[in-house]
C-alpha cells in the first residue's frame, strides 16, 4: 500500500495568516505518462463528511475559495491557505488515488491561534 | 446536484453482518465508480473499496475477505456488506462518488452513518 504521511499533526495559525500543511507519499504518485500526481486534499469539519478541495495536487474543485492552493509533485505536496478564516478550522486530509487501496494521510487539525 | 444517502442499522451484533445501502439522487449511478469509506470515531479515514456501475469491484485487501459490494442501477443504489463484524468495525460509514475511470478522488459524499458493533 502507498503510505501517506502528513505534517504537522496539528497547527494553530492566527486569523489572516498563512497555513501550510504537508503530505508525503511513499512511493511516488506521479504517473509518468501524463505527468499528473494523483493527490487530493479534503477538508472535514466536525460532524460533516470530508469535502474535496484540491485534486491532481493543484487543481481547485469548483466553488472552493482561491485562498486554498495545492502544490507539489511526485512524493511531496503542500496545501496552503493564504489567509486563514475562522471557517477554515477543520481537519485536513491528503489522499492518493494512484493505486488501490486508496490511502489517506492521518489528518492535520487546523485551529485558530 | 448529486446527493448520496446512507441507510442501514446503526447497531450490529459481533459476528453478524453489517449491511448498508447508499441511495444516489440528482444524477445517474451509471458511468461512475462508487466508494465506501469509513472513519472510526475520532480517527482517520479508511477506504473500504469501490464498485463500478457495471458491478466490477475493487476492495481494500485488509478487508477483502469480509467485504461484498453490489449495485442496483434500477434503484440508483449500491450496497456494502461486511461480514463477521467486530468492535473494530465501529465507525462512521460514508458512501461517495469516485469518478468515471477508477482513478479519481471522491467529489460527492453522503453525510455518513454511524454503525456500532456491540452486543
Amino acid at each position: 500500500d502507498i503510505v501517506m504521511t502528513q505534517s504537522p499533526d496539528s497547527l494553530a495559525v492566527s486569523l489572516g495568516e498563512r497555513a501550510t500543511i504537508n503530505c508525503r507519499s511513499s512511493p511516488s504518485i506521479l504517473y509518468s505518462s501524463n505527468f499528473k500526481s494523483y493527490l487530493a486534499w479534503y477538508q472535514q469539519k466536525p460532524g460533516q463528511p470530508p469535502k474535496l478541495l484540491i485534486y491532481w495536487a493543484s487543481t481547485r474543485e469548483s466553488g472552493v475559495p482561491d485562498r486554498f492552493s495545492g502544490s507539489g509533485s511526485g512524493t511531496d505536496f503542500t496545501l496552503t491557505i493564504s489567509s486563514l478564516q475562522a471557517e477554515d478550522v477543520a481537519v485536513y486530509y491528503c489522499q492518493q488515488y494512484y493505486s488501490t487501496p486508496y490511502t489517506f494521510g492521518q489528518g492535520t487539525k487546523l485551529e485558530i491561534q | 446536484q448529486v446527493q448520496l444517502q446512507e441507510s442501514g442499522p446503526g447497531l450490529v451484533k459481533p459476528s453478524e453482518t453489517l449491511s448498508l445501502t447508499c441511495t444516489v439522487s440528482g444524477g445517474s449511478i451509471s458511468s461512475y465508480y462508487w466508494s465506501w469509506i469509513r472513519q472510526p470515531p475520532g480517527k482517520g479515514l479508511e477506504w473500504i473499496g469501490f464498485i463500478y456501475y457495471s458491478g466490477s469491484t475493487d476492495y481494500n485487501p485488509s478487508l477483502k475477505s469480509r467485504v461484498t459490494m453490489s449495485v442496483d442501477t434500477s434503484k440508483n443504489q449500491f450496497s456494502l456488506k461486511l461480514s463477521s463484524a467486530t468492535a473494530a468495525d465501529t465507525a462512521i460509514y460514508y458512501c461517495a462518488r469516485s469518478g468515471r475511470d477508477g482513478y479519481d478522488p471522491s467529489d460527492y459524499w453522503g453525510q455518513g452513518t454511524l454503525v456500532t458493533v456491540s452486543s
